[in-house]
């Protein structure tokens, strides 16, 4: 079973830029996170879909945003880029009412100049 | 809000020491809780969970039992290997709506043989 994986590795952008990151779900999973990991801290919640519609959303502001397709992939879309910004991000997917058994990606490192 | 509470790191042990990390949570109802390790350079994995009241998780040799009385979930471990070193995040999945994650901080683990 292929497990979840994240693209790219690593990614330098410039503040005010765009970025979008992706993620490709474990095989059966149908429901998706996203996490936002600053330096030295854990992971906070950014959202998470379920069959394309968001199904729960953090305290981040609207410039994130996402996509789930089909396939259960998912694409991270964070707008006019900020110094904050800069962080590892995470995907985990899961199987929706799977007790919360969520399984993750190895993260995008993000930093924002 | 729902939320997770570590002890401070670092913590630094020999090899075959005894491990505990203490974890506490405040949550509405009776919430899933959990233990992910972060390796150096990875993303997070489960280690082991629970998802009631008195419930042990167990996994590698680390254990966690589920007090609801103390609202806590402390992660132990007999006897550490050097390959244990990494970061320890409690979290607990949260009641209704999405399957969300709330982490504590994360407690950095160093083992010296």
């Amino acid at each position: 079973e292929t497990g979840v994986t994240q693209s790219p590795t690593h990614l330098i952008k410039t503040r005010g830029q765009q970025v979008t990151l992706r993620c490709s779900s474990q095989s059966g999973h149908n429901t998706v996170s996203w996490y936002q990991q600053a330096l030295g801290q854990g992971p906070q919640f950014i959202f998470q879909y379920y069959r394309e519609e968001e199904n729960g959303r953090g305290n981040f502001p609207p410039r994130f945003s996402g996509l789930q397709f089909p396939n259960y992939s998912s694409e991270l879309n964070v707008n006019a880029l900020e110094l904050d910004d800069s962080a590892l991000y995470l995907c985990a997917s899961s199987l929706r009412d799977s007790m919360g058994e969520q399984y993750f990606g190895p993260g995008t490192r993000l930093t924002v100049t | 809000g729902d939320s997770v509470t570590q002890m401070e790191g670092p913590v630094t042990l020999s090899e075959e020491a005894f491990l505990t990390i203490n974890c506490t949570y405040t949550a509405t109802g009776y919430p899933s809780l959990f233990w992910y390790v972060q390796y150096p350079g990875e993303g997070l994995q489960l280690l082991l969970k629970a998802t009631k009241a008195d419930d042990k998780g167990s996994n590698k040799g680390f254990e966690a039992t589920y007090r609801k009385e103390t609202t806590s979930f402390h992660l132990e471990k007999g006897s550490v290997q050097v390959s244990d070193s990494a970061v320890y995040f409690c979290a607990l999945r949260t009641q209704g709506g999405s399957e969300k994650l709330v982490f504590g901080k994360g407690t950095k683990l160093t083992v010296n043989p």
